[in-house]
């Protein structure tokens, strides 16, 4: 079993759709982050949480530490918003991340 | 914000050959860098960890002799792949983090090696 799961594997959306991702994790963590990896292969961050919520232009994301899970929201998506979001934790013990096999986002015009 | 990037973009080299990826914090001071690996349709391997003036930690299976890791300043560090061969085409990514209390990594571009 992943220490690190996220659903759905997939995800096809109209444009304009509220879109969330979710990420589950098995033991208790300092830090998750949400990525965004484009069909060329870069990633960038799009959040770093240890608690609560966070928002940024449309994308919010939040994190209950008690439930382990952590989602990822898009209000309104957009084709351009079509990649794979990735979410990846960070142990107390370890300096390593450990990432989720990604969800494949394809939004459609 | 914090940027990341790498140097080269894609290269494609013949099997042999070695090959030299940059990857650079640009506006901060990275106490640590990470070097990723990504197979096509996979998630990010960790490769190795480095900090700054000190030898790299490899993760278990990755040869230290094929991937050599330097970290000579807190802006750049460099992967060279050597004797390159095809099944070592793959995306390679790096991660820069400026250290504590900053937890965060920032990561580059990656660069798509191509082995002929």
């Amino acid at each position: 079993k992943n220490e690190v799961e996220q659903s759905p594997q997939n995800l096809t959306a109209q444009e304009g759709e509220f879109i969330t991702i979710n990420c589950s994790y098995s033991v208790g963590i300092s830090a998750l982050h949400w990525l965004q990896q484009h069909p060329g292969g870069g990633i960038v961050s799009l959040f770093m949480l240890s608690s609560g919520k966070k928002k940024h232009g449309r994308l919010i994301a939040t994190i209950n530490i008690q439930e382990k899970h952590s989602s990822l929201h898009i209000t309104a998506s957009h084709p351009r918003d079509s990649a794979v979001y990735i979410c990846a934790v960070k142990f107390p013990s370890t300096d390593k991340l450990i990432f989720g096999t990604g969800t494949r986002l394809q939004v459609f015009p | 914000g914090a940027v990341v990037s790498q140097h080269p973009s894609r290269v494609i080299c013949k099997s042999g050959t070695s090959v030299k990826i940059e990857c650079r914090s640009l506006d901060f001071q990275a106490t640590t860098m990470f070097w990723y690996r990504q197979f096509p349709k996979q998630s990010l391997m960790l490769m190795a960890t480095s900090n700054e003036g000190s030898k790299a930690t490899y993760e278990q299976g990755v040869e230290k002799d094929k991937f050599l890791i330097n970290h000579a300043s807190l802006t750049l560090s460099t992967l060279t792949v050597t004797s390159a061969h095809p099944e070592d085409s793959s995306f390679y990514i790096c991660s820069a983090r400026p250290g504590p209390p900053d937890n965060e990594q920032f990561f580059g571009p990656g660069t798509r090696l191509t082995v002929l």
